[in-house]
């Protein structure tokens, strides 16, 4: 079975411009979470899509926004980019409502400049 | 935020020896999980625990949870040069699917 899957995988910006980042779950999950990992931290949640609606959101500005479509894939858009923006994206899918392992995509790996 | 602290911070040891790490959270959670991480690359699930459990086994992977300190910790036996990498500890926010990572320790394994 195919894991979580994440495109791109590597992608430079200029400050002020618009990104898109994608993630298929893996089949049957149907939760899809974002994380930003800054060099040298631990990740940071940014938001949880569960049968396409927001179930949660983590503490960043509305430039963050995510949807999630009718077959559980999901989009991150950043708009307005900031140098501080530049991170790795993880995109984590699981079965969802609690008691269930999530398993990460390998990341996007977003440098502004 | 970070919601725990991995301890400690960078660990090197030699091939064959066992390597300890400890996490330590705030909140009350549902599950504990542990992560690998290779170099900045994507998190790779090791183990779960449930709240209600205290030791959990996964070929050389230990780890225990002790609830009433809020701590967990991830012993990996006979280590190998593949297993250097970041190891993170995540715990969740009761009735969400959000997980706080903490601040990951850096495990180096000499050959």
């Amino acid at each position: 079975d195919a894991g979580v899957t994440q495109s791109p995988t590597h992608l430079i910006k200029t400050r002020g411009q618009q990104v898109t980042l994608r993630c298929s779950p893996i089949s049957g999950h149907k939760s899809v979470s974002w994380y930003q990992q800054v060099l040298g931290q631990g990740p940071q949640f940014i938001f949880q899509y569960y049968e396409k609606e927001e179930r949660g959101r983590g503490n960043f500005p509305d430039r963050f926004s995510a949807r999630q479509f009718p077959n559980y894939s999901s989009e991150l858009n950043v708009n307005a980019l900031l140098l501080g923006d530049s991170a790795l994206y993880l995109c984590a899918s699981s079965l969802g409502q609690g008691y269930t392992e999530a398993f990460f995509g390998q990341g996007t790996r977003l440098t502004v400049v | 935020s970070q919601q725990g602290e991995e301890d400690p911070q960078a660990l090197s040891i030699q091939e064959g020896e066992n390597a300890t790490m400890n996490c330590s959270y705030k909140t009350s959670i549902n599950n504990l999980q542990w992560y690998r991480q290779n170099s900045g690359r994507g998190l790779v699930h090791l183990i779960l625990i449930r709240s209600n459990e205290r030791e959990k086994h996964s070929g050389r992977l230990r780890v225990t949870l002790d609830t009433s300190k809020k701590s967990s910790s991830l012993l990996i036996t006979a280590s190998r040069a593949a297993d250097t990498a970041s190891y993170f500890c995540a715990t969740d926010e009761r009735n969400t699917d959000k997980l706080i990572f903490g601040t990951g320790t850096r495990l180096q394994v000499f050959p």
